[in-house]
């Protein structure tokens, strides 16, 4: 079955740098566009940034542009999310997410757990 | 960006009640919009997309209608499986954004 585990959250303090994984499993990972999700404590949902299921496109939400970078490894099934000058309003769960359909990029069928990020001094 | 707003942002039913959630985008979407189930510590379940296509498996009990801007979910027949919170998601446009979400109470 279709399988997405995140890791490498934790606490980091503001300005410093922290990388994402989520390792897929259960499909063929190469044909799918994946997004990252997140979600502060207490609050809804928020898109952050997608990847095409080849790594050829990237969009990101305008308030990690420029600090955010999303990239996969289709060999090993993973994906990351680097974050580079974090702030305290980065401190959220990340969602890696999958698109209900190959090679399309619209909605999310397939979640993983999260994993928190903490932005404190 | 397009800014999606739901209404109500709560609201109180009873198991067996009918309850109707919109979502109004800030331009058209044409249908290019989803709903989605969060329960408290869970990961988002996708019910809709397409604004009214159900997921696989998810019960007959909820639907979804609209285009351009205005949609709604209905939930027929409240479950007690069924009271959590409830998000819509435009993809017609990057970045794609949610609605703030809509959470349903036993009333």
């Amino acid at each position: 079955q279709v399988q997405l585990v995140e890791s490498g959250g934790g606490m980091v303090q503001p300005g410093r740098s922290l990388r994402l994984s989520c390792a897929a499993s259960g499909f063929t990972f190469s044909d799918y566009g994946i997004h990252w999700v997140r979600q502060a404590p207490g609050k809804g949902l928020e898109w952050v940034a997608v990847i095409w299921y080849d790594g050829s496109t990237k969009y990101y939400a305008d308030s990690v542009k420029g600090r955010f970078t999303i990239s996969r490894d289709n060999p090993k099934n993973m994906l990351y999310l680097q974050m580079n000058s974090l702030r305290a309003e980065d401190t959220a769960v990340y969602f890696c997410a999958r698109d209900r359909l190959a090679f399309s990029i619209n909605w999310f069928d397939h979640w993983g757990q999260g994993t928190l990020v903490t932005v404190s001094s | 960006d397009i800014q999606m707003t739901q209404s109500p942002s709560s609201v109180s039913a009873s198991v067996g009640d009918r309850v109707t959630i919109t979502c109004r985008a800030s331009q058209g979407i044409i249908s290019w919009l989803a709903w989605y189930q969060q329960r408290p510590g869970t990961a988002p379940k996708l019910l809709i997309y397409g604004a009214s296509s159900l997921q696989s498996g998810v019960p007959s009990r909820f639907s979804g209608s609209g285009s351009g801007t205005d949609f709604t979910l209905t939930i027929s027949g409240l479950q007690p499986e069924d009271f959590a919170t409830y998000y819509c998601q435009q993809a017609n446009i990057f970045p794609y954004t949610f609605g703030q979400g809509t959470k349903l109470e036993i009333k």
